[in-house]
């Protein structure tokens, strides 16, 4: 089955640095990537998600990239602000197959300090 | 619009009770999941469900059964309720169709067994 590994567990950054959070996956077949946010006390949400026929894919401050041949992805945040303090997950999943389970990174605590 | 619905959001049960879980989904999604979510963890699937009356197990369903009686309702029953099934319970649902496997999350049960 898909393993996916996410580094670090946990990150902190000063206010208006750049944080990036890396996923790899084992599935050669996982063609759907979305990441999650999730603030203290509340649901995960999905934030941005990459197919694997593009190698980017950006929204304002975020962004994520993709690379098939080495099997990882990244989110990238740009211009951090304490709002995006959170736990972040990353996932993998083969759109069009039969298992519907997303494979979940094991998250990454972002702390942006004022 | 609260599309995933769980039905406590905090809730404290004595060692040894039965415990029902309830999440209600208004997406017609076929699919449902539940979580539970323990610091350095990450998320960690209990059950899972693709149709009405299928269950299929998780990886840590030890303790824990469902219930699919309807599309839109998933249940989470702890049989026998111990101190070390306190935790945050996560509730997903997505679809089949349209291409798109993410997930949409309820807000969470935080369960406490004393």
């Amino acid at each position: 089955g898909e393993n996916v590994e996410q580094h670090p567990s946990t990150l902190s950054v000063q206010e208006g640095d750049s944080a990036v959070i890396k996923c790899t996956y084992s599935d050669s077949a996982s063609n759907y990537f979305p990441w999650y946010k999730q603030e203290l006390g509340k649901r995960p949400q999905l934030i941005i998600d990459i197919r694997s026929n593009v190698g980017e894919k950006k929204d304002q401050r975020i962004a994520v990239t993709l690379n098939k041949t080495a099997k990882h992805f990244s989110l990238h945040i740009t211009e951090t602000q304490p709002e995006d303090s959170a736990v972040y997950f990353c996932a993998a999943i083969e759109e069009g197959g039969s298992n519907y389970k997303l494979t979940f990174g094991k998250g990454t605590l972002l702390t942006v300090n004022p | 619009d609260v599309k995933v619905t769980q039905s406590s959001r905090y809730l404290v049960k004595r060692t040894g009770e039965k415990v029902f879980l309830e999440c209600v989904q208004d997406m017609d999604h076929e699919n449902m999941f539940w979580y539970r979510q323990d610091p350095g963890l990450g998320l960690r699937l209990i059950y899972f469900s693709y149709d009405v009356k299928m269950k299929e197990k998780g990886d840590i369903p030890e303790g824990y059964s469902v219930s699919r009686e309807k599309k839109e309702r998933f249940s989470l029953i702890l049989e026998s309720a111990s101190t070390n099934q306190t935790s945050m319970y996560l509730c997903a649902s997505s679809s089949q169709t349209g291409g798109n496997y993410g997930y949409t999350f309820g807000s969470g049960t935080r369960l406490t067994v004393v």
